[in-house]
């Protein structure tokens, strides 16, 4: 199993700062099969990064997944209100369970 | 549009079973693999299955036993049946759509399950 740790574990900055999110496995993610999710209080995950840098329909240029192999950044340019939430990680590469990051909280400074 | 729809929510006792819908709109059914994932209250979240629609193969390899997973593909619907509940299966459950290379592009809304004596 693929282990992902997530730091650090809450951010907290004020809007129109900039946000460096880490995930880091265990292993090699295969063909760097690593996604971001922004999820809110009382909603479903939404898809921002997949393939560790491609950015999703309609998730805005400020959104910035970069790294390979084990180690992945998702970074935030500029903070606005509604980014404030929790975000993961999560490995889909071929090796079973696909498994998600623990979680990092950014939160208002 | 595009959309899951899941089952409303449920209350067990434990050892009971239950069994959570998912309903696939705005897109081909049998394209992607559906995924379930759960999130136990204040927690992170957990991968637990998947099945293929087209094929009905489905792979739940920390739940073997516990997770049967069906589609219909008549009405572009997958089911999950959890059995043998205690109250650690407590948690949210949402189905996922792995459309965007196998990333979740589409998620349900949550079916929360409570297992309580």
């Amino acid at each position: 199993e693929i282990v992902l740790t997530q730091s650090p574990g809450t951010l907290s900055l004020s809007p129109g700062e900039r946000a460096t999110l880490s995930c880091r496995a265990s292993q090699s993610v295969g063909s760097n099969y690593l996604a971001w999710y922004q999820q809110k209080p009382g909603q479903a995950p939404r898809l921002l990064i997949y393939h560790a840098s491609s950015r999703a329909a309609d998730i805005p240029d400020r959104f910035t997944g970069s790294g390979s192999g084990t180690d992945f950044t998702l970074t935030i340019s500029r903070l606005e209100p509604e980014d404030f939430a929790v975000y993961y990680c999560q490995q889909y590469a071929g090796s079973l369970p696909w498994t998600f990051g623990q979680g990092t909280k950014v939160d208002i400074k | 549009q595009v959309q899951l729809v899941q089952s409303g929510a449920e209350v067990k006792k434990p050892g009971a079973s239950v069994k959570v819908s998912c309903k696939a709109s705005g897109y081909t059914f049998t394209t992607y693999y559906m995924h379930w994932v759960r999130q136990a209250p204040g927690q992170g979240l957990q991968w637990m299955s998947m099945i293929n629609p087209s094929g009905g193969a489905a792979i739940y390899p920390q739940f073997q036993g516990r997770v049967t997973m069906t589609r219909d593909t008549s009405t572009s619907t997958v089911n999950m049946v959890l059995s043998s509940l205690t109250s650690e299966d407590t948690a949210v459950y949402y189905c996922a759509s792995g459309g965007r290379g196998g990333a979740f592009d589409i998620w349900g809304q949550g079916t929360m399950v409570s297992v309580s004596s």
